[in-house]
């Protein structure tokens, strides 16, 4: 079936760096994308979404990058601190009348001071 | 902090057992989605619940089933348990106006074990 997939499992990255995460998604009519941090012994956080009509948007040091042409999904980290350290997971969704998300596998990541 | 809290955080049981996981939204969220996540992999969707009422289905078996209460928690309930149920499972809640579902927050999780 059509799922969504990350291609790094661990990025490990040096303090203060730009860390980028990469996400591929297989399903051309999914229409909404949202990137999820998770530490240990949480539930996911929210980070940045982004709607099939736009290819870039902007948060505090995130920004998402959407690419439709080739199914590409990615989450840029400014200044990558060690509080950024945790498992990052991308997730979409069809429709707006259901969020049934659909993760991906997720990737570590690991900020070395 | 999400407001969406989860109880028990831990849970040991045995094959065959049944089990009931609750759940209590974010104040002013009226849908409820339920998430299994086996160790090192993304959180599956289950199934969400909207106004008391199931709103759409993953790919789990009937031994899954829900409900949502007027107040908006809900609960997940699996029986017949198997050693492949041992997961954390994840409650989020999000509030559905004017039929678009919008973002959703989750709880910390319930840790289910099962020997």
């Amino acid at each position: 079936g059509e799922s969504v997939g990350l291609h790094l499992p661990t990025l490990s990255v040096q303090e203060g760096d730009n860390s980028i995460i990469n996400c591929a998604y297989s399903n051309s009519a999914s229409d909404y994308f949202i990137w999820y941090k998770q530490e240990s012994g949480k539930g996911p956080q929210f980070i940045i979404d982004i709607r099939s009509n736009m290819d870039k948007r902007q948060g505090q040091r995130v920004t998402v990058l959407l690419n439709k042409t080739v199914k590409h999904l990615s989450l840029q980290i400014a200044a990558t601190q060690p509080g950024d350290s945790a498992v990052y997971f991308c997730a979409e969704n069809i429709g707006t009348g259901r969020r049934a998300l659909t993760f991906g596998s997720g990737t570590r990541l690991q900020v070395q001071p | 902090e999400t407001g969406v809290t989860q109880s028990p955080t831990h849970l040991i049981k045995t094959r065959g057992q049944q089990v009931t996981l609750r759940c209590s939204s974010q104040s002013g969220h009226n849908t409820v989605s339920w998430y299994q996540q086996a160790l090192g992999q993304g959180p599956q969707f289950i199934f969400q619940y909207y106004r008391e009422e199931e709103n759409g289905r993953g790919n789990f078996p009937p031994r899954f089933s829900g409900l949502q209460f007027p107040n908006y928690s809900s609960e997940l309930n699996v029986n017949a348990l198997e050693l492949d149920d041992s997961a954390l499972y994840l409650c989020a809640s999000s509030l559905k106006s004017g039929g678009a579902v919008n973002e959703q927050f989750f709880g910390p999780g319930t840790r289910l074990t099962v020997l």
